[in-house]
C-alpha cells in the first residue's frame, strides 16, 4: 500500500533555486496539503486543496506555490529559496474535506537551503 | 491564526507509569478534535478523531477524552511502554476553513 508518497526525501538547494517536491496519493483522497515542520514549531500549514482545481492558502504560504490538477497530485514549488525555506514538509491527504476524517502523512521531505 | 496549546511540552516516564497530557483550544466554531502520535523519524499517525463533547475513544493502552465546552482534551496513556515514546500532537479542526492546527505536541520518553 503506497498512501502517500513523497519525493525526494533530501535536498539541498542555494539560495535563489526553484524546486518542486512532488507528493502522490493512492487512496483517491479529495483534500491534500503540505506542512512544515521547524523545531519548537509544531506543523504548520502552508497550502491545501479541497479537490482538483481547487487550492487555498494556509498559515504559511509566502514563497510557495501549488496546483492541482489532478486528485491524486499536489506538488509544492519553491520559486526562489530562500534560508527560511529550510524544514522538513510534510504532505498529508483525507478524505473528504469535512472535520472527521484523519490524516494520512508521506514520509517527509527534508529540505536544505544554503 | 487558532491557539492551541499542549503541556506539558516533555515528559520523562518510567516503564510502567501512566501519564497523561493536556490539549487545549478555542471553544468556539469547534468541529472536531485530532490526535496524532508522532515517532522520531517517522511520520505523525492518526490516534482519535473525536467531535462530540463528553466524547471518549481508546486504542489499547491509550484513551482521550474531550469537553468541547471549556475546550479541552486529554490523553492518557495506562502503563507506559518504551514504545509509546513519542510526540504526541492535537489538532482541532474549526468550521472556518477545511484546515488543522496542530499543537507543538507533548514529547513523551519512557525508560526502562
Amino acid at each position: 500500500n503506497a498512501g502517500v508518497t513523497q519525493t525526494p526525501k533530501f535536498q539541498v538547494l542555494k539560495t535563489g533555486q526553484s524546486m518542486t517536491l512532488q507528493c502522490a496519493q493512492d487512496m483517491n483522497h479529495e483534500y491534500m496539503s503540505w506542512y512544515r515542520q521547524d523545531p519548537g514549531m509544531g506543523l504548520r500549514l502552508i497550502h491545501y486543496s479541497v479537490g482538483a482545481g481547487i487550492t487555498d492558502q494556509g498559515e504559511v504560504p509566502n514563497g510557495y506555490n501549488v496546483s492541482r490538477s489532478t486528485t491524486e497530485d499536489f506538488p509544492l514549488r519553491l520559486l526562489s529559496a530562500a534560508p527560511s525555506q529550510t524544514s522538513v514538509y510534510f504532505c498529508a491527504s483525507r478524505r473528504g474535506t469535512g472535520s472527521g476524517g484523519e490524516l494520512f502523512f508521506g514520509e517527509g521531505s527534508r529540505l536544505t537551503v544554503l | 491564526i487558532l491557539n492551541v496549546e499542549q503541556s506539558p511540552q516533555s515528559l520523562h516516564v518510567q516503564e510502567g507509569d501512566s501519564t497523561n497530557f493536556t490539549c487545549s483550544f478555542p471553544s468556539s466554531n469547534f468541529y472536531a478534535l485530532h490526535w496524532y502520535r508522532w515517532e522520531t523519524a517517522k511520520s505523525p499517525e492518526a490516534l482519535f478523531v473525536m467531535t462530540l463533547n463528553g466524547d471518549e475513544k481508546k486504542k489499547g493502552r491509550i484513551s482521550a477524552t474531550l469537553n468541547t465546552k471549556e475546550g479541552y482534551s486529554y490523553l492518557y496513556i495506562k502503563g507506559s511502554q518504551p514504545e509509546d515514546s513519542a510526540t504526541y500532537l492535537c489538532a482541532p479542526y474549526t468550521g472556518t476553513a477545511s484546515k488543522l492546527t496542530f499543537g507543538t505536541g507533548t514529547r513523551l520518553q519512557v525508560t526502562l
